[in-house]
C-alpha cells in the first residue's frame, strides 16, 4: 500500500489457507489490545480487540490470541481471501492512555 | 454516520508554505486524535483532544505544528512553514468514552490526508 513502508515484514499465503500474523508488544502493563487492517490508500480499520484478562477471542474468521507471559499477540485469519490482503497492525493501550501502534505486517494473498 | 471525514485527501505544496489539514470526527465522539504515518516511523500519535481540550501534544514534532479543536465537530492540524520531511499521510481518528462505565469505544480512522512537500 502507498501509506506504509516498503520494509515491512511480509506474509504470503495461498488463498483458502489460514494466516497467522504475530506481534510483540512493548508494555507488560498494557491492558487492552487491538488489531487493525489497513488497505492501500485507506485508514486503518478495526478488526478485533482483546482485554488483558482474556487469552483468546474469536470473531468472524478471525481469532486473537494473547500471551502475556511473553508479551505476544497473534491474529489468525481462517480461509484467507484475496480481500484480506492488507497491512495489519497490532496496537496496545494502558487504561486511558492512547493506543500505541506496532510497525505492521503486510499480508499478501496468492490466488 | 459518514465516519471520520478528512480534507484534503491529497495536498502537494512547496517548502515554506502553510498547510492546513481538516477533520470532522464522528458525531458523539469525545476524543479526537491526529496521527502521522511514514515509511520510517509507522503510525505516530501527534496530539489528542478530549471534549475539545488538548490533552497530550508531546508527539507534535516541533513548533511548526499546531492543532486546534474549536468545537466538537471540527479540528485542524496546521504546519507552518512546511518542510519536505513533513511529507506523510496524516490521519484523524475519533472515539467515544463512557466515563461512568470506563467503556472505551473503538478508534475510527478517517481516510487520511496525503501531504507532499516539495
Amino acid at each position: 500500500g502507498e501509506s506504509v513502508g516498503l520494509h515491512l515484514p511480509t506474509l504470503s499465503v495461498q488463498e483458502g489457507d489460514n494466516s497467522i500474523i504475530n506481534c510483540a508488544y512493548s508494555n507488560s502493563a498494557s491492558d487492552y489490545f487491538i488489531w487493525y487492517k489497513q488497505e492501500s490508500g485507506k485508514g486503518p480499520q478495526f478488526i478485533i480487540d482483546i482485554r488483558s484478562n482474556m487469552d483468546k477471542r474469536q470473531g468472524q474468521r478471525v481469532t486473537v490470541l494473547l500471551n502475556k507471559t511473553v508479551k505476544h499477540l497473534s491474529l489468525q485469519i481462517a480461509a484467507t481471501q484475496p480481500g484480506d490482503s492488507a497491512v495489519y497492525f497490532c496496537a496496545e493501550k494502558l487504561r486511558n492512555t492512547p493506543l500505541v501502534f506496532g510497525k505492521g505486517t503486510r499480508l499478501s494473498v496468492i490466488a | 454516520d459518514a465516519g471520520v471525514i478528512q480534507s484534503p485527501r491529497h495536498e502537494v505544496t512547496e517548502m515554506g508554505q502553510e498547510v492546513t489539514l481538516r477533520c470532522k470526527p464522528i458525531s458523539g465522539h469525545d476524543y479526537l486524535f491526529w496521527y502521522r504515518q511514514t515509511m520510517m516511523r509507522g503510525l505516530e500519535l501527534l496530539i489528542y483532544f478530549n471534549n475539545n481540550v488538548p490533552i497530550d501534544d508531546s508527539g507534535m514534532p516541533e513548533d511548526r505544528f499546531s492543532a486546534k479543536m474549536p468545537n466538537a465537530s471540527f479540528s485542524t492540524l496546521k504546519i507552518q512553514p512546511s518542510e519536505p520531511r513533513d511529507s506523510a499521510v496524516y490521519f484523524c481518528a475519533s472515539r467515544f468514552s463512557d466515563h461512568r462505565t470506563s467503556i472505551t469505544g473503538e478508534l475510527f480512522f478517517g481516510e487520511g490526508s496525503r501531504l507532499t512537500v516539495l
